[in-house]
């Protein structure tokens, strides 16, 4: 496609369980970025990737959270042992080039509830 | 404590007349600042942006102040359309870091 996918759209997880969201940014994006989204807020920076290499993951809120870009394409967010505040909408982003000064381009997000 | 500030969660404006959204930044070595805007159930679109050697961008509709001095910069929207209707972001980034504001609800009345 010719925007940033992201899947699933929603996602229900009972606390303790582990999920895994998925980016797929616009092809040939160096630049790739994960934000969390809580309600009536702003997105809120957790880690960026250039290619495969993780260059900042100082965001992620605890060491439940883990994010990778095996290929420096497809980009999977995985949180174990959810919590109940986890709940928020996962926002992936990307960037043609590792440099900045340019708009990010950004998929529709996962919405995700933790019961 | 928040580098990116918008202090009005909502505003409302008639049909055919300017909307002005405003933002609020701390850290000076923020060099490259945009809007978004955003609809329900769908991420952030670019709207406009400014590099911090200028001081006006303007694009249509749209157009985005920058007030180094005082850290502050606006976007308005001359004339404002019932399509505009949505919650916009300003954004203010340092190399590759992206900081958001929390976002104004803007609904253009018909």
């Amino acid at each position: 496609g010719a925007g940033v996918s992201q899947s699933p759209r929603y996602k229900v997880a009972k606390r303790g369980q582990d999920v895994a969201l998925r980016c797929d940014p616009i092809s040939g994006h160096v630049s790739l970025f994960w934000y969390q989204q809580a309600l009536g807020q702003g997105p809120e920076f957790l880690t960026y990737f250039q290619n495969e290499a993780q260059l900042d993951k100082s965001g992620l809120p605890s060491d439940r959270f883990f994010a990778e870009r095996p290929e420096g394409s497809v980009s999977t967010l995985k949180i174990q042992r959810t919590q109940q505040e986890d709940s928020a909408v996962y926002l992936c982003a990307s960037l043609v080039s590792a440099e900045g000064n340019q708009p990010q381009h950004f998929g529709d997000g996962t919405r995700l509830s933790i019961l | 404590d928040q580098q990116v500030k918008q202090n009005s969660p909502s505003l409302s404006v008639q049909e055919g007349r300017i909307s002005i959204l405003n933002c609020d930044y701390t850290n000076s070595m923020f060099d490259y600042f945009l809007w978004y805007k955003k609809y329900p159930a769908e991420g952030p679109t670019f709207l406009i942006s400014i590099s911090s050697i200028k001081d006006k961008n303007e694009d249509g509709r749209f157009t985005v102040f920058l007030n180094k001095s005082a850290k502050h910069l606006s976007l308005h929207i001359v004339p404002s359309q019932p399509g505009d209707s949505a919650v916009y972001f300003c954004a203010a980034s340092a190399a590759y870091k992206y900081i958001f504001g929390t976002g104004t609800r803007l609904k253009v009345l018909a």
